[in-house]
């Protein structure tokens, strides 16, 4: 099976302040990797496929890079709405495998 | 706009079965080319995919949970379903349904299972 190795667990930052997750993979994904978003008390939400690759309606503030490994999440100017925790998955091949998750807190 | 639904007891003894169901609406099941998946979350932690079902048959399934899961689906219902047999309160989670293809972009709300006598 494929891990997915995310850090950090937990960030806290500010309103208006750059945030970055990174995820990294046991083995070479490609960019078969996708980014969840996830509130307290609902389902989690998809935000970024295929490494970079941004769903219809999700903010420009959000944005995914990396390729092969190493894959990051990015989010830039923090919002109060961005409060939740964020997941990688990788999608190269069954089982497909989440992060541990990183909460971001203010 | 595509909708899942997850369905199902929200109490289970240990060592009995859990069972649930995903009713999926505003699309047929069989359109496209996807899957149909689970994925659970035990209280405070992270996301576990369990299994998922192929329209044309054949499933795949977790390594850890295999044993213990049987996945399924009902063409006609447009609905699929989970069995987990011999429970313990390691199973205690929110089990989530969604549509698998390659991306899990369509999940049910969720539906919070736990494992007491």
């Amino acid at each position: 099976d494929i891990q997915m190795t995310q850090s950090p667990s937990s960030v806290s930052a500010s309103i208006g302040d750059s945030v970055t997750i990174t995820c990294r993979a046991s083995q070479d994904i490609y960019d078969w990797v996708a980014w969840f978003q996830q509130k307290p008390g609902k389902a989690p939400e998809l935000l970024v496929t295929s490494a970079s690759t941004l769903q219809v309606g999700v903010s420009s503030r959000f944005s995914g890079t990396g390729f092969g490994r190493e894959f990051t999440l990015t989010i830039s100017s923090l919002e109060p709405e961005d409060l939740a925790t964020y997941y990688c998955q990788q999608a190269y091949s069954f089982p497909t495998l989440f992060g541990q998750g990183t909460k971001v807190e203010i | 706009q595509l909708q899942l639904q997850e369905s199902g007891p929200g109490l289970v003894k240990p060592s009995e079965t859990l069972s649930l169901t995903c009713t999926v609406s505003g699309a047929s099941i069989s359109e496209g080319s996807y899957h149909w998946a689970w994925i659970r979350q035990p209280p405070g932690r992270g996301l576990e995919w369990i299994a998922a079902v192929f329209v044309a048959g054949g499933a795949l399934y977790n390594s850890a949970l295999k044993s213990r899961v049987a996945i399924s689906i009902d063409t006609a219902s447009n609905q699929f379903s989970l069995k987990v047999t011999s429970v313990t309160a390691a199973d205690t989670a929110t089990y989530y349904c969604a549509r698998h293809g390659p991306d899990l972009d369509y999940w049910g709300q969720g539906t919070l299972v736990a494992v007491s006598s």
